[in-house]
């Protein structure tokens, strides 16, 4: 998701629905990737990543796709839970760089 | 085991000013990291310490520095405050060179006025 000045985008789900929150990543030489979740007032944490050499990963409710084709990436989150409401970033990294590419990230907002 | 942890959580500068931020990152961890993060420019990587040694630095002027000491404890360092430092400016540890499966802390919110 990429923002547009202050605002992020943002989504808003029922309790149980499956959210897909989207990233586009810019640089064609990057093949690590990861999803991070940040909850208001905390610092950002880790939920799963994807090496370029893969096209999809899966973890526990979430699972990340990734098409290089195209250079997008998408998280999937099953049965969205209320404590799942935060902000998601997704991050590449170029080839051994150790230097990450934030996106803006996109609000999720899941609705009881 | 303990987190990440950053000090202080909250801070108030005056332009002209130098600051000093510290991270303890998770016990074994060898690699800290530092971002700062800005509603305007989201979260940005600021550099990366691995066994003492910066190994990567983010595109930030040369006022922004860091260190990290042999129990791999980390400290950042801002001088010549500016209005624009102002930030959230977060610390990440793990256990090898990286970002893969990285803690972060709650951050430090500086404030320059």
């Amino acid at each position: 998701g990429e923002s547009v000045g202050l605002h992020l985008p943002t989504l808003s789900v029922q309790e149980g629905d499956n959210s897909i929150i989207n990233c586009a990543y810019s640089n064609s030489a990057s093949d690590y990737f990861i999803w991070y979740k940040q909850e208001s007032g905390k610092g950002p944490q880790f939920i799963i990543d994807i090496r370029s050499n893969m096209d999809k990963r899966q973890g526990q409710r979430v699972t990340v796709l990734l098409n290089k084709t195209v250079k997008h990436l998408s998280l999937q989150i099953a049965a969205t839970q209320p404590g799942d409401s935060a902000v998601y970033f997704c991050a590449e990294e170029k080839g051994g760089s150790y230097i990450p590419t934030f996106g803006r990230g996109t609000s999720l907002i899941v609705h009881p | 085991k303990a987190g990440v942890t950053q000090t202080p959580r909250y801070l108030i500068k005056t332009r002209g000013q130098q600051v000093t931020l510290s991270c303890s990152p998770i016990s074994g961890h060898r690699s800290v990291s530092w971002y700062q993060q800005t509603p305007g420019q989201g979260l940005q990587f600021l550099f990366e310490y691995f066994s003492e040694t910066q190994r990567n630095k983010g595109n930030f002027p040369g006022r922004f520095s860091g260190r990290q000491f042999s129990n791999s404890r980390s400290e950042m360092n801002v001088s010549t405050l500016e209005l624009g430092d102002s930030a959230l400016y977060l610390c990440a540890s793990s256990e090898g060179q990286g970002n893969t499966e990285a803690f972060f802390g709650q951050g430090t919110r500086l404030t320059v006025v």
